[in-house]
Order: structure tokens, then sequence, then C-alpha cells
């Protein structure tokens, strides 16, 4: 099983600031990961695949990068809606497995 | 638009299988993706429990496998899953959700469901 591993697990940022969470595999997923975005009693909502593509609709400001075991998710300038938990996922072996999460909060 | 709808009781006693259904709206389950279930432990993180193909192939958590059914009903256009032997380690919200094909990334969910395991 691939173990996924997020940091910080919470990190504190103003509005209109930059974000950056990371997360890091266990062993090569290549670019085979994707970030979702939970906020509190609703279900995670897909931002980016590939590591680096935006899902439909998500803006501009979120941007991933990384591969291998390395991944960076970054939210150029936090809005008051993107304060939330994110959660990285690979796929590029079964089980599939998600990081811990990160929960970007205002400072 | 995709939907996806989990259903069934919120509560379970320890012992007893939890049986959950997963109804699928705006897309026929048979013109393919994965379809899975998620759960998630009341203040934590996200564990995949497993996924089936609309011809019924599956992939399960080898951590869950052997207490783990999930199965496809496509002419009710819904999905269900299983879970055995539950303890008060289960209680989680379990989400449905559709994966990719290629990619198995989750791309739409449903609301999720609170399953609480207590006697």
């Amino acid at each position: 099983e691939i173990v996924m591993t997020q940091s910080p697990a919470t990190l504190s940022v103003s509005p209109g600031e930059r974000a950056t969470l990371s997360c890091r595999a266990s062993q090569s997923v290549s670019s085979n990961l994707a970030w979702y975005q939970q906020k509190p009693g609703q279900a995670p909502r897909l931002l980016i695949y590939g590591a680096s593509t935006r899902a439909t609709g998500i803006p501009a400001r979120f941007s991933g990068s990384g591969s291998g075991t390395e991944f960076t998710l970054t939210i150029s300038s936090l809005q008051s809606e993107d304060f939330a938990v994110y959660y990285c996922q690979q796929y590029n072996n079964w089980p599939l497995t998600f990081g811990q999460g990160t929960k970007v909060e205002i400072k | 638009q995709v939907q996806l709808q989990e259903s069934g009781p919120g509560l379970v006693k320890p012992s007893e299988t939890l049986s959950l259904t997963c109804a699928v709206s705006g897309y026929s389950i048979s013109s393919g993706y994965y379809w899975g279930w998620i759960r998630q432990p009341p203040g934590k993180g996200l564990e995949w429990i497993g996924s089936i193909y609309h011809s019924g192939s599956t992939y399960y958590n080898p951590s869950l496998k052997s207490r783990v059914t999930i199965s496809v009903d496509t002419s009710k256009n819904q999905f269900s899953l299983k879970l055995s032997s539950v303890t008060a380690a289960d209680t989680a919200v379990y989400y449905c959700a559709r994966l990719e094909v290629v990619t198995a990334i989750f791309d739409y969910w449903g609301q999720g469901t609170l399953v609480t395991v207590s006697s």
C-alpha cells in the first residue's frame, strides 16, 4: 500500500495570501495524483488530477505540481471560500489511498 | 448532471452487517466508469473501501476485503455496500462516488450518510 503523507496538518493563512500544501508518497506514483477540497458537512470536491490539471470549473488560483513522490498544491490568493481541508489521493496503484489532510484556516 | 444518493440505516449494532445503497441519476451505470465507496470516521480522513465496474468486477481495500461486498444493479441504476461484523471503529460517514476508469479519480460524490455502530 502506498502511504500518502501531507504537511503541514494545519496551515494558518490570511485572506489574499498564498498557501502551499505538500503531499509525499511512500513510493513513486508518477503523476497519478489528485487533490480534493472538503468543507465542513460536505463531500470532497475534485480540484486537481494528473498532479497539475484543474478539474472542470476550478478557479485558476488553484495549481498543482510535482511528480514521483513529491507534490504541491498552491492556492495563489486565498479567498474566504477556500478555507477548508485538502486531501491528496494517489491512483497509481490499488488500493487507492488518501493523505490525512491539511486544514487551511484563517489566520 | 450526475447525482449520487446514499441510503440505508443510520444505526447498526455491533457484529451485524452494515448495508448501504447508492442511487445514481443523470448517468447510466451500464455506460461505464467505476463506482465506489469511501468512508470518513468523525473528525478523521478519507478511506477508500472498494469499487465496482458495471460488469461486476471489483477492487477492495485489503484492510477491509474480508468483510466487504460491493454489488451493482444496473436495472435499478444503483450499487450497494455490505460490511459485515461491524464494530465501533466502522462508525463513519460513508460516501459513494463515481471513479473514472483510466485515472481512478473520484469526479462525482454523494452527500454522504453517517452510520453509527452502537448497541
